[in-house]
């Protein structure tokens, strides 16, 4: 499995909205409705923002919102706050008999 | 309160082996697909294995099929990663993740433990 296609860098102001493209094939992003979106700060471990494409975990705040179109699915973080600085990855379902696969990682840059 | 709690990092000569346990607590370990996550310094993240919760199904990346064997025991509601045959490349922060491949996301991580591969 090839790892999903994310944009190396993003970036917006304070209060500015930020999109992430996570970008795969029929066999995975395409193929299901089981992306994720995790947040990982330096040093720390990743944590789950969004599941299923775009629902939210219990004490995500709604600023947080997922879609996805054909192969390519998207992270949107609206009202940006300094503490949203982070590296971003996308996972996708790849099938029964495969592991799932995670994005290249996006660095977000709070301005 | 969730937890999982990894341990068996190190350092290890290429060739060598090295074990990690990821001891999980706060919920009922056997009903949850589990998976190991590794993240090389300054790369991104790579799922590595992922096991049902019976244990009776696992999953494998190609970069560690036939090396690397994911085990559980859920009388002691643990996880294990037994890693053979370690090369440089191996060298990593290995997290412990609550969730495998049909789960809806990896909702628990624990802090990870860091693997290096070195003479």
């Amino acid at each position: 499995q090839s790892a999903l296609t994310q944009p190396p860098s993003a970036s917006g102001s304070p209060g500015q909205s930020v999109t992430i493209s996570c970008t795969g094939t029929s066999s995975d992003v395409g193929g299901y409705n089981y992306v994720s979106w995790y947040q990982q700060h330096p040093g720390k471990a990743p944590k789950l923002m969004i599941y299923e494409v775009s629902k939210r975990p219990s004490g995500v705040p709604d600023r947080f919102s997922g879609s996805k179109s054909g192969n390519t699915a998207s992270l949107t973080v609206s009202g940006l706050q300094a503490e949203d600085e982070a590296d971003y990855y996308c996972s996708s379902y790849a099938g029964s008999n495969n592991l799932g696969v995670f994005g290249t990682g996006t660095k977000v840059t709070v301005l | 309160e969730v937890q999982l709690l990894e341990s068996g990092g190190g350092l290890v000569q290429p060739g060598g082996s090295l074990r990690l346990s990821c001891a999980a607590s706060g919920f009922t370990f056997s009903s949850f697909a589990m998976s190991w996550v590794r993240q090389a310094p300054g790369k991104g993240l790579e799922w590595v294995s992922a096991m049902s919760g019976s244990g009776s199904s696992t999953h494998y990346a190609d970069s560690v099929k036939g090396r690397f064997t994911i085990s559980r025991d859920n009388s002691k509601n643990t996880l294990y990663l037994q890693m053979n045959s370690l090369r440089a490349d191996d060298t990593a922060v290995y997290y412990c993740a609550k969730g495998g491949i049909t789960s809806p996301g990896m909702d628990v991580w624990g802090q990870g433990t860091t693997v290096t591969v070195s003479s």
